[in-house]
């Protein structure tokens, strides 16, 4: 199994742009959930997903959207750009039964 | 909210040094999690411990969730042992992890 992986590792925004943060996971886990993490700081819940189809807020949604077509993607999109949303972003997975979570690689963008 | 308070915030260690993190939470917890973050920014998954006591090799974990706390040991510290350890906890069963603000822990030879 490739775990939680996400696309890019890196990116650079112009205010006021768009952009697809990918998430994907291939172990079948039902739960999924996207947070940032600002410099020196824990992580923060902008979304999450119990399964295909379903989604919900978290504590840091606004300017955010999600989706979640099929069980593997979770994709994070950001709408309009500040840059207040530079930021490390996270995916991770929870598999059925435990609480445990596992999370990707990171997103690291920067939006001037 | 729920408050999630970890100590010390910076830890500095010479190599085969024992020390012990703390995690203080507001309210009581069905789910509680310890992670590393390495210096490259990954996450990794400690331990789930939502009571009792766990060991994983040079790592051990306490929770006393009655008294809204719990402990990381690391004995005999590694420079690879460097990074940041979160706690997260989950007040409720929704299964959303809330985060502590980090415990920065340098580790040198």
């Amino acid at each position: 199994n490739a775990g939680v992986t996400q696309t890019p590792k890196f990116r650079i925004l112009k205010i006021g742009q768009s952009m697809t943060l990918q998430c994907t996971q291939d172990m079948n886990h039902n739960y999924m959930y996207w947070y940032r993490q600002d410099p020196g700081m824990g992580l923060k819940l902008i979304y999450y997903s119990v399964g295909a189809g379903i989604t919900d807020k978290g504590e840091v949604p606004n300017g955010y959207n999600v989706s979640r077509s099929t069980t593997e993607d979770f994709p994070l999109r950001l709408e309009l750009a500040a840059p207040s949303q530079t930021s490390v972003y996270f995916c991770a997975s929870t598999p059925p039964g435990t609480s445990r979570k596992f999370f990707g690689p990171g997103t690291r963008l920067t939006v001037l | 909210g729920i408050q999630v308070e970890q100590s010390p915030p910076d830890l500095i260690l010479q190599e085969g040094a024992n020390s012990t993190l703390r995690c203080n939470f507001s309210d009581s917890v069905n789910n509680l999690q310890w992670f590393h973050q390495n210096p490259w920014g990954q996450l990794i998954n400690l331990f789930y411990i939502p009571s009792g006591t766990k060991q994983n090799g040079r790592l051990s974990a306490t929770t006393v969730a009655t008294e809204r706390y719990s402990l990381l040991y690391i004995s005999s510290s590694q420079t690879t042992d460097s990074g940041v350890y979160f706690c997260a906890v989950d007040p409720g069963n929704t299964d959303k992890l809330i985060f502590g603000t980090g415990t920065r822990l340098q580790v040198f030879p």
